[in-house]
């Protein structure tokens, strides 16, 4: 069975430019995560998407962090403009179902810098 | 709101000791709770997870927890440590109730080191 798939595995750009990341769950799994892992902490919950439409965004910062899953399999993690404080590993995992005793499968992440 | 509290950032363990990672959470209701491993560059994996019923359950690569609820506790542990074990080790916390609570809360993670 494929894993998350996550792209790209490294950023780096500079504070005020855009970046986005493309996440490809397990297939079949209808709940989709992405997480905000800054150096020396847990992963941070950003959003969470049941098929293609948002379960919880609540600690989204919304001013600058979009996301979407249009077709309810992969998605995009957007953010515009960058902040040095965005510098961190962007997780994304999936589940079968959302909340519960199910476990999530999570996939590389990708690595942000900002200058 | 919930949480999860890893109380040590690093532990250090001989390669065949047992070894123990802990973790104590606060929630409301009965806690669903995990254990995941990360290993450098790489996403995290699960290892074991508690439900309900026997509160010492068995995970993958010979890993196991002791849940305690008195204690809010939910202790990693392994009989004899091997030098591929280390890495970093998060415990997490979801609650059952509805709403936001049904997040998975992260503890802050504890670098593991078996040392040869």
């Amino acid at each position: 069975e494929a894993g998350v798939a996550q792209s790209p595995r490294y950023k780096i750009i500079e504070k005020r430019q855009s970046v986005a990341f493309w996440c490809n769950p397990i297939s079949g799994h209808a709940t989709l995560y992405w997480y905000q892992q800054i150096l020396g902490q847990g992963p941070k919950l950003l959003i969470q998407f049941q098929n293609n439409g948002v379960v919880d965004d609540s600690q989204l910062p919304k001013d600058r962090f979009s996301a979407e899953r249009l077709k309810g399999v992969d998605s995009t993690l957007k953010i515009q403009p960058a902040k040095l404080e965005d510098s961190a590993v962007y997780l994304c995992a999936s589940s079968l179902y959302t909340g519960g005793p199910y476990e999530q499968y999570f996939g590389p992440g990708t690595r942000l810098t900002v200058t | 709101a919930q949480s999860v509290a890893q109380p040590e950032d690093q532990v250090n363990v001989a390669e065949g000791n047992p070894l123990t990672v802990k973790c104590t959470y606060s929630v409301s209701g009965n806690p669903y709770l995990f254990w995941y491993v990360q290993y450098p560059n790489r996403g995290l994996q699960f290892l074991l997870k508690y439900i309900t019923g026997d509160n010492l359950v068995k995970g993958s690569y010979g890993f196991e927890a002791e849940f305690n609820k008195s204690q809010t506790s939910f202790h990693l542990k392994k009989p004899s440590a091997l030098v591929s074990d280390s890495a970093l080790y998060f415990c997490a916390v979801r609650s059952p109730i509805s709403g936001s609570a049904r997040q998975l809360t992260f503890g802050s993670g504890t670098q593991l080191t078996v040392l040869p």
